[in-house]
């Protein structure tokens, strides 16, 4: 099975960057995502990783290392409606398709 | 296109009542899964579903929840009887499935928030 950590809760001001590391252990590593996850609605699917280096994608970013079992997300020009829980997700190759949720960041984007 | 859809999206019963949800994936999508969300937490697998087979179900409470996916489209899960420490969102997701390759992400519902008094 995985193991996956991440930060809690993370603060950060309107225009500024926040990282989101996120560190997992898995015995058949088959690709990484984060979701972003508004207050009582569902996930929706930010980015995807399943070999090593950075993935952009307008203002987000996401990175992986398969050797050190982990990945960040970076979010840049940080907006109000950034203000969310992001979620990493492990897949693993011995079940595929199965993803293993962390319990996700509560990022809080002040004015 | 229609994303996936869940229906009620809030259900509040007493305990040892019964409770079921439905719902309907995106078009095409052969994959379907069920998870359980608890507050502060990451959604937690109960059951997927290959097409119309159950292909992982290893956490599925079995002894009061149920689930079914006759035709290989829609899919209902049903709890009975409800206890106080099921209270929860209920997710549903699917996926394009194995046989299509790729990141095979998977798209959720709504949810159907579930308190049971």
């Amino acid at each position: 099975g995985q193991n996956i950590d991440q930060p809690t809760e993370m603060t950060a001001t309107e225009g500024a960057i926040v990282q989101i590391n996120c560190t997992y252990q898995t015995s058949g590593f088959n690709g990484l995502f984060w979701y972003q996850q508004h207050a009582g609605e569902a996930p929706t699917f930010l980015s995807y990783n399943v070999l090593d280096g950075l993935e952009e994608k307008g203002r987000f970013s996401s990175f992986l290392s398969r050797s050190k079992g982990y990945s960040y997300l970076l979010l840049k020009e940080l907006q109000m409606k950034d203000s969310a829980s992001y979620l990493c997700a492990v897949r693993d190759l011995n079940s595929w398709g199965k993803l293993q949720f962390g319990a996700g960041t509560q990022v809080v984007v002040t004015p | 296109e229609a994303g996936v859809v869940q229906s009620p999206r809030y259900k509040i019963i007493e305990k040892k009542q019964p409770v079921a949800f439905w719902c309907n994936p995106i078009s095409g999508h052969n994959t379907l899964y069920w998870y359980l969300q608890n507050l502060g937490q990451g959604p937690e697998l109960l059951i997927r579903y290959e097409n119309e087979e159950a292909v992982d179900d290893s956490q599925l409470p079995k002894d009061r929840f149920s689930a079914e996916r006759l035709k290989g489209v829609d899919s209902t899960l049903k709890i009975q009887p409800a206890e106080l420490g099921d209270s929860a969102v209920y997710l549903c997701a699917s996926s394009p499935g194995i046989s299509r390759g790729g990141r095979n992400e998977q798209f959720f519902g709504p949810g159907t928030r579930l308190t049971v008094l």
